[in-house]
């Protein structure tokens, strides 16, 4: 079965400072998309950067990328110079070829000014 | 605007009444997702439809719900029996149909059981 676990449930980050969002998960699919969205406060959920489990680079969309350790099943976003617009819930989430989704419980990321 | 649309966006109702909720994806996209998010937890996946199919239902989701897509295109999501533990935000997301695609999401409907 598919599991996404996210271990930080709230992290806290200077502005302008980096911050590391933790993210594991199980599957026994070879073949598989690896995201992250952002949900800020009573607002939509969008994509922050994905990862194909197929490729070894990791995935960078300015200042997030990822660290994505397919052995260990370890997926975890950075996020450079950290923005007050950057504060909300993140959420790792796991796509297989059957198409199903599944979400992590959510990091809470506040940004200090 | 050409992005995902649910309605309402907030439904209050007495237990034990029936509602019903509408999302219109995007118009290009065959795949369509519910899910039910909690206050603090991430989104639970409920049912997905390729095209009109139904292709899975979670197998938490009791019989009280139902969801059709009947041409492909809209979809309904319908709680029959409403309980107080229904209340919750209920998420439509549409991609084109990829493993890679990635979901776009709509505003979601709260939905609150007095």
């Amino acid at each position: 079965a598919q599991t996404v676990t996210q271990s930080q449930p709230e992290m806290s980050v200077q502005e302008a400072e980096t911050v590391t969002l933790s993210c594991t998960y199980d599957t026994s699919e070879s073949d598989y998309y690896l995201f992250w969205y952002k949900q800020p406060p009573s607002r939509q959920m969008i994509l922050v950067i994905r990862q194909e489990a197929y490729k070894q680079q990791n995935a960078t969309e300015n200042r997030f990328s990822v660290n994505f350790q397919k052995a260990a099943k370890s997926f975890s976003l950075k996020i450079s110079d950290s923005q007050l617009g950057d504060a909300a819930m993140y959420f790792c989430a796991q796509k297989t070829s059957y198409d199903k989704v599944i979400f992590g419980p959510g990091t809470s990321l506040s940004v200090i000014p | 605007d050409t992005g995902v649309s649910q309605d309402p966006r907030h439904k209050i109702t007495k237990r034990g009444q029936n509602v019903t909720f509408r999302c219109d994806p995007i118009s290009e996209h065959n795949r369509l997702y519910w899910y039910r998010q909690t206050l603090g937890q991430g989104p639970e996946f409920l049912t997905y439809f390729q095209n009109e199919a139904q292709l899975e239902k979670s197998r938490l989701l009791s019989d009280r719900f139902s969801a059709e897509r009947p041409k492909g295109s809209f979809s309904t999501l319908e709680i029959q029996r409403t309980e107080q533990g229904d209340s919750a935000m209920y998420l439509c997301a549409s991609s084109p149909q990829g493993v890679g695609a990635p979901q776009h999401f709509g505003d979601g409907t709260r939905l609150s059981i007095l």
